[in-house]
């Protein structure tokens, strides 16, 4: 069936580090891919999206680039802060089936 | 754009005890509805959704049910609270090509 990986955690850079999630999908259909934002204590929030191939989501600094040829949607962001500090979940769905999750990566950014 | 409220924020409940988290949704007709739960530390776990009034589908056998009386209510509840229930419990709404959208969550120990 469909799902979603994405690397283990936890990540810990110091602030201004360069920041890779790794994600992947299985390649069935034509799915719509995500990356949500958790904070400590609260719900998850969208950070970004791609609908098709090649297509490039960005947001608050943050880029994915959704890769058919490797069906990748890797997450990066080139210079982090404090504040970034959070958990970071990969996403996929295909028409109107619900989101599937990757496990979630734990990022902790130290000053 | 939508708003997804979820009551309580917090919640402890002995075992055995019964179980309402109500999830309404403003901003939006239709929606499809979601409830996921996320243990502590783990990803995310669908547990039920919703395409309309009265349509419910089930994604893992357990102690909990979900019901949705009216178009952008969407209620889980438990007859009788185990240990393994606890965890951080979230509804969700999506309508038509829009991504998913989450409530702030509820935490739910149980005790």
């Amino acid at each position: 069936g469909d799902s979603v990986t994405q690397m283990e955690g936890p990540v810990t850079l110091s602030e201004e580090a360069f920041l890779t999630i790794n994600c992947t999908y299985t390649a069935t259909g034509y799915p719509s891919l995500f990356w949500y934002v958790q904070y400590p204590g609260e719900g998850l929030q969208l950070l970004l999206k791609a609908t098709k191939a090649d297509d490039k989501g960005s947001n608050k600094g943050f880029e994915a680039t959704y890769r058919k040829e490797t069906t990748s949607f890797h997450l990066e962001k080139g210079s982090v802060q404090v504040s970034d500090s959070a958990v970071y979940f990969c996403a996929r769905t295909s028409g109107n089936t619900p989101l599937v999750f990757g496990k979630g990566t734990r990022l902790s950014v130290i000053a | 754009s939508q708003t997804i409220h979820q009551w309580p924020a917090t919640l402890v409940q002995p075992v055995g005890s019964p179980l309402s988290l109500e999830c309404t949704v403003e901003g939006t007709s239709n929606p499809n509805l979601y409830w996921y739960r996320q243990a502590a530390g783990r990803g995310l776990q669908l547990l039920f959704y919703s395409v309309g009034i009265g349509q419910i589908s089930s994604e893992v056998p357990q102690n909990l049910s979900a019901s949705r009386p009216q178009d952008r209510q969407f209620i889980l509840s438990s007859k009788k609270l185990l240990l393994s229930d606890s965890g951080f419990y979230l509804c969700a709404s999506r309508t038509g090509d829009q991504p998913q959208h989450f409530g702030d969550g509820t935490r739910l120990s149980i005790l």
